[in-house]
């Protein structure tokens, strides 16, 4: 079975500062998928990024990058100029290649705070 | 167009009682996934729909929890006789194509149920 770690509960930054949140995994399988969610106080769930374990380059989206080291099995966000939006919750996700039948695995969590 | 919804928003029951919860898929996503979030959890895979196929029910927490989908579209999580563990967000998501490249899950709402 997969395991999903995030080891940050809670980070606190200023506004257009940059961080960057953790996520390590375990797996057996080679072809995966490695993806962090949002989830703001309305609880809806979002895509912020999604890697695909078989490419060496690291994802980015406008502010969001991830840092993904597959030896290591390690797949850490950084957001830069961080925005009081960004609040919020940050998931981890792992996901099998060769198909949805088990869902997405999911870390803890990372709570997010922007300070002005 | 429509993102997924996800009904009630919250529901809030009594211990033993059943309740069922709906959730409608985005128009054309074959696959459909039920989560459940404890507070200050990460999500917890139920089940998996993939299309009109008959699912896969080990994720289910206990016999007391089922669920359907009609027709490859709406689906409802059905808890008999719930206890207060019970509580919890449940989330619904749907996704094109759950083991290629477009496995992207689209969230729901969710739906907050407390049991009193």
């Amino acid at each position: 079975a997969q395991t999903v770690t995030q080891s940050q509960p809670e980070m606190s930054v200023q506004e257009a500062e940059t961080v960057t949140l953790s996520c390590t995994y375990d797996t057996s399988e080679s072809n995966y998928y490695l993806f962090w969610y949002k989830q703001p106080p309305s609880r809806q769930m979002i895509l912020v990024i999604r890697q695909e374990a078989y490419k060496q380059q690291n994802a980015t989206e406008n502010r969001f990058s991830v840092n993904f080291q597959k030896a290591a099995k390690s797949f850490s966000l950084k957001i830069s100029d961080s925005q009081l939006g960004d609040t919020a919750m940050y998931f981890c996700a792992w996901g099998w290649s060769g198909g949805g039948a088990d869902g997405l695995t999911f870390g803890k969590g990372t709570h997010l705070i922007i300070q002005p | 167009g429509a993102g997924v919804s996800q009904s009630p928003s919250n529901k809030v029951t009594e211990k033993g009682k059943d309740v069922e919860l709906r959730c409608d898929p985005i128009s054309g996503h074959t696959a459909l996934y039920w989560y459940r979030q404890s507070l200050g959890q990460g999500l917890e895979f139920l089940i998996y729909f993939q299309g009109n196929s008959a699912p896969d029910k080990s994720g289910l927490p206990s016999d007391r929890f089922s669920a359907e989908r009609t027709g490859g579209s709406v689906s409802t999580l059905t808890i008999q006789r719930t206890q207060q563990e019970d509580s919890a967000v449940y989330l619904c998501a749907s996704s094109l194509d759950p083991g290629g490249p477009y496995n992207e899950q689209f969230f729901g709402p969710g739906t907050r149920l407390t049991v009193l």
